[in-house]
């Protein structure tokens, strides 16, 4: 069935640092790829989003890039802040939209 | 003004009881969603539907009934409350299908 696998699990950087967290998806028929980020106790906020036609997308601290022929798309933060530590998850819509494990991201001050 | 509101935002009740929560967004949105996040952070869709009408329903017991009174609202019933059914349960609509979901704030159900 579809599936979205993400990794890491958890990331722990220096503030400053980048933070790089890839998804891949088993739907070849997925076109749409937003990014969620969730505070603490908090709902699940769109962060970025990327659709099929599009190879990268940045916003500020925040790209994503997506390769379609290896099913695979990825987070990319760039000078991490204390307040970007926070659950990161991938998703994937072909049918409906799948969520991948989420991955933990601390950053140290 | 919230976007899409849940209530209750807490819930604590016993094994064999039947809850309902409610959900209302107030986007204008055409589709509304169930998801539930367990212990381990793990989003899950439970049911969606557009415009009033189910259009996933995922293995889920038939216990958890949704009810779409209009397209604004999507209830969430569970009857026959069990401990694995301990979750957070985020309601979230979206235009349509295609476009981002915009997330409620989670109702925290815990059976003892």
């Amino acid at each position: 069935g579809e599936n979205v696998e993400q990794h890491p699990s958890t990331l722990s950087v220096q503030e400053g640092d980048s933070a790089v967290i890839k998804c891949t998806y088993s739907d070849s028929a997925s076109n749409y790829f937003p990014w969620y980020k969730q505070e603490l106790g908090k709902r699940p906020q769109l962060i970025i989003d990327i659709r099929s036609n599009v190879g990268e997308k940045k916003d500020q601290r925040i790209a994503v890039t997506l390769n379609k022929t290896a099913k695979h798309f990825s987070l990319h933060i760039t000078e991490t802040q204390p307040e970007d530590s926070a659950v990161y998850f991938c998703a994937a819509r072909g049918g409906k939209l799948i969520f991948g494990q989420g991955t933990e991201l601390s950053v140290k001050p | 003004d919230t976007a899409v509101s849940q209530t209750p935002k807490y819930l604590v009740t016993q094994m064999g009881n039947d809850k309902s929560i409610k959900c209302e967004q107030n986007l204008g949105h055409d589709t509304m969603y169930w998801y539930k996040q367990d212990s381990k952070k793990f989003l899950k869709i439970m049911f969606s539907y557009n415009n009033k009408e189910l259009i996933i329903n995922e293995t889920v017991p038939n216990r958890f009934s949704p009810k779409s009174p209009d397209k604004a609202h999507l209830n969430l019933h569970i009857n026959s409350l069990e401990l694995g059914d301990s979750a957070v349960y985020f309601c979230a609509s979206s235009r349509s299908e295609e476009q981002p979901q915009h997330f409620g704030d989670g109702t925290r159900l815990s059976i003892l």
